[in-house]
């Protein structure tokens, strides 16, 4: 089975605009996770999609939204970056996302705002 | 809210040597625990994880953790280190959210030669 896929890799933007991040899980998942990753506050839960609805959400401002299609495929954006939104951005996917079951991810997508 | 620790930021190890990298949680309930790994420039790959029952958890790549309760401690262990597992380890535990992990701040292992 291919594993969790994200697109792009590596992005540059400029402070104040948009950013649209794909993720793309294990075939058969349909619960998708996001997490934020810095050096300075680590990795982060952002937020988790499951059947197309959000269902828990980390403490970040609504600059950072998400959804999810009816394929598990989700997509994040992050509207007026910010310098300090310069970070990887983990995707992971779970079969349902009930109590323990287990997250893959992906390989990330390095965001850097100039 | 529950919360991971990782105390030792930088761990070097000897090729060959035994490893115990620490993770300590705070949580309410049994926690589901999980110990990742990740390597420069890649995603994180799970090693192993506990639910209940037994708590010596066997892994990938020759690694265990034991979970111990009166401790509120889940360390990872591996008897003989290779060049190979010089990478950054995470500790998460599950939140009472469902599927949504917390994460130890991450040891960073050297491996020298």
């Amino acid at each position: 089975k291919a594993g969790v896929t994200q697109t792009p890799r590596y992005l540059i933007k400029t402070r104040g605009q948009q950013v649209t991040l794909s993720c793309s899980p294990i075939s058969g998942h349909r619960s998708v996770s996001w997490y934020q990753q810095t050096p300075g506050q680590g990795l982060q839960f952002l937020f988790e999609y499951f059947s197309e609805t959000q269902r828990n959400k980390g403490n970040f401002p609504g600059r950072f939204s998400g959804r999810q299609f009816s394929n598990s495929r989700s997509e994040m954006n992050v509207s007026t970056l910010e310098l300090g939104d310069s970070a990887l951005y983990l995707c992971a996917s779970s079969l349902i996302g009930g109590e323990g079951d287990t997250q893959y991810f992906g390989p990330g997508t390095r965001l850097t705002v100039l | 809210a529950q919360s991971v620790t990782q105390p030792d930021i930088h761990i070097t190890v000897s090729e060959g040597a035994s490893l115990e990298l620490r993770c300590n949680y705070s949580y309410g309930a049994t926690p589901y625990l999980f110990w990742y790994v990740q390597s420069p420039g890649q995603g994180l790959q799970l090693l192993l994880k506990y639910f209940s029952g037994d708590t010596l958890v066997q892994g990938i790549k020759g690694f265990e953790a034991e979970f111990k309760r009166s401790q509120s401690s889940f360390n990872l262990r591996k008897p003989s280190v290779h060049w190979s597992d010089a990478a950054e380890y995470f500790c998460a535990v599950e939140g009472n959210a469902g599927n949504m992990l917390t994460f130890g701040g991450g040891t960073r292992l050297m491996v020298k030669p």
